[in-house]
């Protein structure tokens, strides 16, 4: 049961790089959301999505990407990473519907991700 | 323009004793309400919630308590264990959308 997974963990870039993390779900789940979490910070929401194909904005998308080809797996692209974008990053996945009683979100382990 | 707001940064508790953590909120669009649990080098895990027409919902160890005209909420718990150990996020999101909006969190620590 492996829920919601993302690679890599750890990842240490330079200023200018890019990287993709990855986000991949088996639970069926329609909706998939990528949040960074800063110090003394609440999860904010970078971006998501409501099913395959689709994605929207959250509240911090500048300078972000995302893409969700398949149902399963949610995609997150850094196209050139600055160090206000050191963070840790987790997916979360939800099964959908516009009432909050259906939006009990499931978390990925994170990945840690440094840019010097 | 913080909608959710956990002010205390962090709480030690006696082993065996009551954990009250505390949530504020400004939306009165809010009408669920949810707990989250982090350990580290993990993501959040669902505790508990609530919707705006309970005013209490209560899982073993944890009750929920909501104070719709204050706009505030508390999660009990008790008795308070080591296991209990870790960051509580409070969060909550508004019918017809699906985002929900996070708290800062509060860091338990049980004392043994």
């Amino acid at each position: 049961n492996a829920g919601v997974t993302q690679t890599p963990k750890f990842r240490v870039l330079k200023t200018g790089q890019s990287m993709t993390l990855l986000c991949a779900q088996d639970m069926n789940h329609e909706y998939m959301y990528w949040y960074r979490q800063d110090p003394g910070m609440g999860l904010r929401l970078i971006h998501y999505s409501v099913g395959e194909g689709t994605t929207a904005k959250g509240e911090v998308p500048d300078g972000y990407n995302v893409s969700r080809l398949k149902k399963q797996n949610f995609l997150l692209g850094l196209e050139s990473a600055a160090p206000s974008q050191t963070s840790v990053y987790f997916c979360a996945s939800s099964t959908g519907g516009t009432s909050g009683r259906w939006n009990i979100q499931y978390f990925g382990a994170g990945t840690r991700l440094s840019v010097l | 323009d913080q909608q959710v707001k956990q002010n205390s940064p962090s709480l030690s508790v006696q082993e065996g004793r009551i954990s009250i953590l505390n949530c504020d909120y400004t939306n009165s669009m809010f009408d669920y309400f949810l707990w989250y649990k982090k350990y580290p080098a993990e993501g959040p895990t669902f505790l508990i919630s609530i919707s705006s027409i309970k005013d209490k919902n209560e899982d073993g160890r944890f009750t929920v308590f909501l104070n719709k005209s204050a706009k505030h909420l508390s999660l009990h718990i008790v008795p308070s264990q080591p296991g209990d150990s870790a960051v509580y996020f409070c969060a909550a999101s508004a019918d017809s959308n699906y985002q929900l909006i996070w708290g800062a969190g509060t860091k338990l620590i049980i004392k043994p």
